[in-house]
């Protein structure tokens, strides 16, 4: 029962644009939410993160929003560039659960450039 | 500050085999998470390990066991391999409260 998604396998931006990533979960418990980029033979590694008591968290290029009546969130990449080029993963824990993250399947961005 | 290191980074064995993977966490982590990785379906949660307890384990088989010693440094075993065992075997570490994981390169097993 995957209790995080990722609908989207791929996604092509061009340099320059706005890339979204989006998430959908379906347990209403979930409170924490990550995001995380991994290249090939690395393990991922964490971009940016919110709280449910909040709707958006920015950190430079990258922001997530978080629309918790309709259990989804999503991250956007502004400009993007070739580097980011990655899959990103989004994750979702509830707080009483300690670090029990549920991951999704993952999206291919690709920026061209 | 070193990163979280996995040993070894790759692994053939056959079915029916036993295998163990180990994490070194980042130094002051208390927290180790172990995940499985396979194409199509994500990072799966497989247990967690801190101050040497297990204090979460997800849906898999007890075939797969886990450890933690109190160096923080933490092992993973899989038992009577299956030939769907294959995957990249990822841990994770954090402080200990609710926080960001860190993520090891991972351990790629491939069982013939």
């Amino acid at each position: 029962d995957q209790q995080v998604k990722q609908n989207s396998p791929s996604l092509r931006v061009q340099e320059g644009r706005i890339s979204i990533l989006n998430c959908d979960y379906t347990n209403s418990m979930f409170d924490y939410f990550l995001w995380y980029k991994k290249y090939p033979a690395e393990g991922p590694t964490f971009l940016i993160s919110i709280s449910s008591i909040k709707d958006k968290n920015e950190d430079g290029r990258f922001t997530v929003f978080l629309n918790k009546s309709a259990k989804h969130l999503s991250l956007h990449i502004v400009p993007s560039q070739p580097g980011d080029s990655a899959v990103y993963f989004c994750a979702a824990s509830a707080r009483n659960t300690g670090n029990q993250f549920y991951f999704g399947t993952g999206t291919s961005l690709t920026v061209i450039p | 500050k070193a990163g979280v290191t996995q040993t070894p980074r790759y692994l053939i064995k056959t079915r029916g085999q036993q295998v163990t993977l180990s994490c070194s966490p980042i130094s002051g982590h208390r927290s180790v998470s172990w995940y499985q990785q396979t194409p199509g379906q994500g990072l799966q949660f497989l247990f967690e390990y801190f101050s040497e307890t297990q204090r979460n384990k997800g849906n898999f088989p007890g075939r797969f066991s886990g450890r933690q010693f109190s160096n923080s440094r933490s092992e993973m075993n899989v038992s009577t391999l299956e030939l769907g065992d294959s995957a990249l075997y990822l841990c994770a570490t954090t402080l200990g409260g609710h926080n960001e994981q860190f993520f090891g390169p991972g351990t790629r097993l491939t069982v013939l």
